[in-house]
């Protein structure tokens, strides 16, 4: 079946500007994860979202960043006004379980 | 919070060579995972073991459970080049209201051919 999709792969924007991230679960799993990963790091935990509700956000970095789920499906993850630092690699992964979970291949978000 | 050590870093190895890599806790994990990473990929799902002690192959793998639940260990044998990546471990405790894999900082292998 179709696995975790995420778009758009690659992303460039000017600093300043908002960007939005989509990821597309596997249909049926009911936990969603955002990561981020810097270069040659390892995975940054962001946020986790049951169903539509986000029970820790705590990941988050500052306010700039945003985080909704519609539909117990699709997800977006808002970042406004970016800075360069938030030039990294932003995973997604759905989980029917919290336990096994199945990763995007990722946007890849640089700021200049 | 809990955290994983995961050693070595990295391993440059030749072509045909067998590969080892563990992971370790101050803490208990009641599951253990392993995901390997393409470069310009996402992590995959290789092997999840979920009694300590279990022992699971998955071709030219095989992860253990080890037996203090502290840690785990992945072996690949006869290592081929598409191998290359990033092999991340990930530790998860179940019961109450928890959601997160505890994950360690990864071992990048390279295979020489």
């Amino acid at each position: 079946g179709a696995g975790v999709s995420q778009s758009p792969s690659n992303k460039v924007t000017e600093k300043g500007k908002d960007v939005e991230l989509r990821c597309d679960p596997i249909s049926g799993h009911t936990a969603l994860y955002w990561y981020r990963q810097s270069l040659g790091q390892g995975l940054e935990f962001l946020i986790y979202f049951q169903g539509n509700s986000a029970p820790d956000k705590s990941g988050l970095p500052s306010d700039r960043f945003s985080a909704e789920r519609t539909g117990g499906s699709v997800s977006t993850l808002t970042i406004q006004r970016t800075q360069q630092e938030d030039s990294a690699v932003y995973l997604c992964a759905s989980s029917p379980d919290r336990i096994e979970q199945y990763f995007g291949p990722g946007t890849r978000l640089t700021v200049t | 919070g809990q955290q994983l050590n995961q050693s070595p870093q990295s391993m440059f190895i030749q072509e045909g060579e067998d590969v080892s890599m563990n992971c370790t806790s101050s803490s208990i994990f009641n599951t253990w995972l392993w995901y390997k990473q393409d470069p310009g990929e996402g992590p995959v799902l290789l092997i999840a073991l979920y009694k300590a002690g279990e022992l699971t192959s998955n071709g030219r793998l095989t992860a253990q459970f080890g037996i203090t639940r502290k840690d785990s260990f992945l072996n690949i044998s006869a290592s081929i080049p598409s191998d290359v990546g990033i092999y991340f471990c990930a530790g998860y405790n179940s019961g109450g209201s928890n959601y997160k894999l505890t994950f360690g900082k990864g071992t990048l292998l390279t295979v020489n051919p």
